[in-house]
């Protein structure tokens, strides 16, 4: 079993939807979340992290940690084109030298 | 402001040969981890150099190898290429906090 699982999609969605990104994990060691976003032939870019359980908001995208689901999410509202990329999530148990145990990646395509 | 820039971007190489990929960190940034993504994969963790020595490494073979520079810039060693090194190589480096500032990578074929 994966440490980080993460639905690959791929996620096709209408210009304005609401998307809902997940992944599970398995260790309660990790206590910092992101998600990075990664277009095409290109490295990827933080989004968001955040420190163990909670939400966090920034702009149109919200990110939420359950630590006691070992679940956390990535919500993007009012949806763009220019969000058409691979979303994935990452943590790290804590060290801010730490690695990161990533997930697969969700590929989401946004149409207008 | 200059990125982390990561040279070749594309390399072909024969299976057995060795190959070096280069890595130049984000401006004030004095840590370097190296990640391999595989096609259709999220990336996995290499190892990460900070003052010069290797600090993490991930479940890669010593086949693997690195290097970091006084001036933070840093090289991943690959010897005696198999076809499964095929991937995306990705730089990453930070200022012991998080965010990690990733490059575009190398994409190397072993055929």
């Amino acid at each position: 079993q994966k440490e980080v699982e993460q639905d690959p999609g791929p996620l096709s969605v209408p210009e304005g939807a609401i998307v809902s990104l997940n992944c599970t994990y398995s260790n309660s060691a990790f206590q910092y979340f992101m998600w990075y976003r990664q277009y095409s032939r290109k490295g990827p870019e933080l989004l968001m992290y955040t420190y163990s359980s909670g939400n966090k908001e920034d702009g149109r995208f919200t990110a939420q940690v359950d630590k006691s689901s070992k679940y956390i999410s990535l919500f993007i509202r009012d949806s763009q084109p220019s969000d058409s990329a691979t979303y994935l999530c990452a943590m790290n148990k804590g060290s801010t030298l730490g690695r990161l145990y990533f997930g697969r990646g969700t590929q989401l395509t946004v149409w207008p | 402001d200059a990125g982390v820039t990561q040279s070749p971007t594309h390399l072909i190489k024969t299976r057995g040969q060795q190959v070096t990929l280069r890595c130049s960190p984000k401006s004030g940034h004095d840590t370097v981890s190296w990640y391999q993504q595989a096609l259709g994969q999220g990336p996995q963790f290499i190892f990460q150099y900070y003052e010069e020595e290797e600090r993490q490494r991930g479940n890669f073979p010593d086949r693997f190898s690195g290097h970091q520079f006084p001036n933070y810039s840093s090289e991943l060693n690959v010897n005696a290429l198999l076809l499964g090194d095929s991937a995306l190589y990705l730089c990453a480096s930070s200022l012991r906090s998080y965010g990690y500032t990733f490059g575009s990578g190398t994409r190397l074929t072993v055929v």
